[in-house]
C-alpha cells in the first residue's frame, strides 16, 4: 500500500543534542509538508517542499532545518533541542499544494527532550 | 488575522448523531477539509467542501456557507470508534491549511 512513513515513532533526545527524524513515502508526491503538534493543539506547519522548492514558515525557529534530498524523502534536524520542543512531528504529503487536494499524513515522531 | 474556532470538548451517546461546528477567517478561500485523529495517531482526511452545501460521506455529513464562513461536520449511528478529535482546516489564497486546535468528541455508552 501506498503511505507515509515516519522513523523512529519514538524519539527520546537530551537538551542540547541535535536529533534528526526522517519521513518517506511511495505516494510519489510533489509536496511534503513538517508539522509540530502539541497536546490538544492544532498542527503547526513548519516548513513545505514543493519539488525540490522549500518554503520556511516565517515563525519556524532557527534551530529547526530541513532537507529533500529526493521526492521520496524528508529529514527534520533540529539542532539544539530545548525543552519547549518536545512535540509529535507529523510529516504529510500532497500531490498538489492546490484546490481539493488532501494531506496525507505518516503515524508520527513523538519527541521528548530530557 | 486566520483563525479557525471549533469547541473543544463534546460528549454524545453511542447510536446518536452530533454536529461539529467551525467558524473560519481566512485570506481567500480554497476550500475546508474536516480530518479525524484518534489520541496519539496521525490525522485522516473525512471531508473537503469548497462549494455551499451538504456533502454525504456514508454515516459523516459535511456542510459549508462561506458568506458565513461556517462548516459543520455532522456523525450519524455514532460508534465507540468516532471518539477522536475532529479538526477543521480551512485553504487560504496561498492554499496552506489554517488549523483549528480540533474539538474532542467522548461517545457514551
Amino acid at each position: 500500500d501506498a503511505m507515509v512513513i515516519q522513523n523512529p515513532r519514538y524519539q527520546v533526545t537530551q537538551f542540547g543534542k541535535p536529533v534528526t527524524l526522517s519521513c518517506s513515502q511511495t505516494l510519489n508526491h510533489n509536496v511534503m509538508y513538517w508539522y509540530q503538534q502539541k497536546s490538544s493543539q492544532a498542527p503547526k506547519l513548519l516548513f513545505h517542499y514543493y519539488d525540490k522548492d522549500f518554503n520556511n514558515e516565517a515563525d519556524t525557529p532557527d534551530n529547526f532545518q530541513s532537507r529533500r534530498p529526493n521526492t521520496s524523502f524528508c529529514f527534520l534536524d533540529i539542532r539544539s533541542p530545548g525543552l519547549g520542543d518536545a512535540a509529535m512531528y507529523l510529516c504529510a504529503t500532497s500531490s498538489s499544494a492546490s484546490g481539493s487536494s488532501e494531506q496525507y499524513f505518516g503515524p508520527g515522531t513523538r519527541l521528548t527532550v530530557t | 488575522g486566520q483563525n479557525i474556532d471549533q469547541p473543544t470538548e463534546m460528549t454524545a451517546t453511542e447510536g446518536a448523531i452530533v454536529q461539529i461546528n467551525c467558524t473560519y477567517q481566512t485570506s481567500g478561500f480554497n476550500g475546508l477539509f474536516w480530518y479525524q485523529q484518534h489520541a496519539g495517531e496521525a490525522p485522516t482526511f473525512l471531508s473537503y467542501n469548497v462549494l455551499d452545501g451538504l456533502e454525504e460521506k456514508g454515516r459523516f455529513s459535511s456542510f459549508l456557507s462561506r458568506s458565513k464562513g461556517y462548516s459543520y461536520l455532522l456523525l450519524k449511528e455514532l460508534q465507540m470508534k468516532d471518539s477522536a478529535s475532529y479538526l477543521c482546516a480551512g485553504k487560504d489564497s496561498n492554499y496552506q491549511l489554517i488549523w483549528g486546535a480540533g474539538t474532542k468528541l467522548i461517545i457514551k455508552p
